[in-house]
């Protein structure tokens, strides 16, 4: 059974710091999703890496994917407040489904 | 463009009762999937559909039950409502094909809230 882990499971941070939010999988797969939910919202897709070495960027987040360690990283840069949420790495499995972590709940403190 | 529609938003229930809930996916969407997600945790999957065929069922029991109709949308059916029933079920559409991975992120609607008294 595929365990996909996230760390830290809270993350409390100031505006202006670098950080880095970890996901770790157990089985081969090179397909992984990193997404956004604000409190009593949906989700919202931030990135699809789908390679050994994929490296996505948008604005203050960097998402990349090392398959040999089954390991994905979301990176913040300079960390502003609209950035607080839970971030959800999910991984795509053969058949099209989807095993997402328990989330990382991300406070952006002024 | 409208993005996936959840009816209803919230709903309560009590211990036994059934639900249905509704699901319509973004347009051009032919792929459907359901996820519960219980405060706190993240999305755990349910089922999802591909032009009205199930292709792929996740570890909740048969008490769960789902179907997709001609024009997309989707029902989800939950029967002898349980108290750990309580949760946000989200619907999510894709414009995955029929290709063993579909190498694009879901569109998540805003969920149905259920709460079983």
């Amino acid at each position: 059974e595929l365990k996909v882990e996230q760390n830290p499971l809270f993350l409390s941070m100031q505006e202006g710091k670098n950080y880095t939010i970890y996901c770790n999988y157990s089985t081969t797969s090179d397909r992984l999703y990193w997404y956004r939910q604000d409190p009593g919202k949906s989700l919202e897709s931030l990135f699809v890496l789908l390679s050994n070495g994929a490296v996505k960027q948008e604005g203050r987040l960097m998402a990349s994917l090392d398959t040999k360690a089954r390991l994905s990283t979301l990176h913040i840069t300079a960390a502003v407040h609209d950035l607080s949420a839970t971030y959800f790495c999910a991984v795509e499995l053969y058949g099209q489904n989807f095993v997402f972590g328990p989330g990382t709940r991300l406070s952006v403190l002024p | 463009d409208a993005g996936v529609t959840q009816s209803p938003t919230h709903l309560i229930k009590t211990r036994g009762q059934h639900v249905t809930l509704r699901c319509s996916p973004i347009s051009g969407h032919k792929s459907v999937s359901w996820y519960q997600q219980v405060l706190g945790q993240g999305p755990q999957f349910i089922f999802q559909y591909y032009e009205k065929e199930e292709r792929g069922r996740g570890n909740f029991p048969d008490r769960f039950s789902a179907r997709q109709f001609p024009n997309y949308s989707s029902e989800l059916n939950v029967n002898a409502l349980l108290l750990g029933d309580s949760a946000l079920y989200l619907c999510a559409s894709s414009l995955s094909d029929r290709g063993t991975y579909s190498n694009q992120p879901q569109h998540f609607g805003d969920g149905t809230r259920l709460s079983i008294l």
